[in-house]
């Protein structure tokens, strides 16, 4: 078990409606990335947060944003629900940068599974 | 869009047996991971490789990284019924906004 926590654990929504998930990252840590995983597939990175700042995205649109706190917990927010947002939402805590912060091993919470009908 | 593929996407196994997964990427990287997953739960790193080192062991798991082929294999040896989960490798870019691309997973079956 890591030191990652997200909630909720599961989630039903409406296709429009607005979404927030959150996370708390393992101690110590300030560099927090959010990754969506479909069902059979590998998870596909969204964005990360580096002390408060965006420090990276994927190939995803603007409805999906985040924020990260000076605790460095996040949020990840999803605008205008669509049926192909129903995903497993991962949230993964690293320990910062340090030359290059994707040479170091993320340390992923269990993820909210989010369906959208 | 994925990274790259693994090979096989399914595997089942006898316990004792071992396990070898396949993973190819398209792209020049920086260090390329391991990560294991239970049920559609969180992932667990289980190793990483950089990508001037060919050859990694920790516990029965063994890497490879052949960057001249684009290409990295994970062996488990002697598995065991808990090895069973789904299996992703990830690869890190030189200049890719410090994200992880994984593949699309090879699912993991040990029999007792």
């Amino acid at each position: 078990e890591t030191g990652v926590t997200q909630s909720p654990t599961h989630l039903i929504k409406t296709r429009g409606q607005q979404v927030t998930l959150r996370c708390s990252s393992q101690s110590g840590h300030n560099t927090v990335s959010w990754y969506q995983q479909a069902l059979g597939q590998g998870p596909q990175f969204i964005f990360q947060y580096y002390r408060e700042e965006e420090n990276g995205r994927g190939n995803f649109p603007p409805r999906f944003s985040g924020l990260q706190f000076p605790n460095y917990s996040s949020e990840l927010n999803v605008n205008a629900l669509e049926l192909d947002d129903s995903a497993l939402y991962l949230c993964a805590s690293s320990p910062g940068l340090a030359g290059w912060v994707i040479s170091n091993e993320q340390y992923f919470g269990p993820g909210t599974r989010l369906t959208v009908t | 869009s994925q990274q790259g593929e693994e090979d096989p996407q399914a595997l089942s196994i006898q316990e004792g047996e071992n396990a070898t997964m396949n993973c190819s990427y398209k792209t020049s990287i920086n260090n390329l991971q391991w990560y294991r997953q239970n049920s559609g739960r969180g992932l667990v790193h289980l190793i990483l490789i950089r990508s001037n080192e060919r050859e990694k062991h920790s516990g029965r798991l063994r890497v490879t990284l052949d960057t001249s082929k684009k290409s990295s294999s994970l062996l488990i040896t002697a598995s065991r019924a808990a090895d069973t989960a789904s299996y992703f490798c990830a690869t890190g870019y030189n200049n890719a906004g410090n994200m992880l691309t994984f593949g699309g997973g090879t699912r993991l079956m040990v029999k007792p």
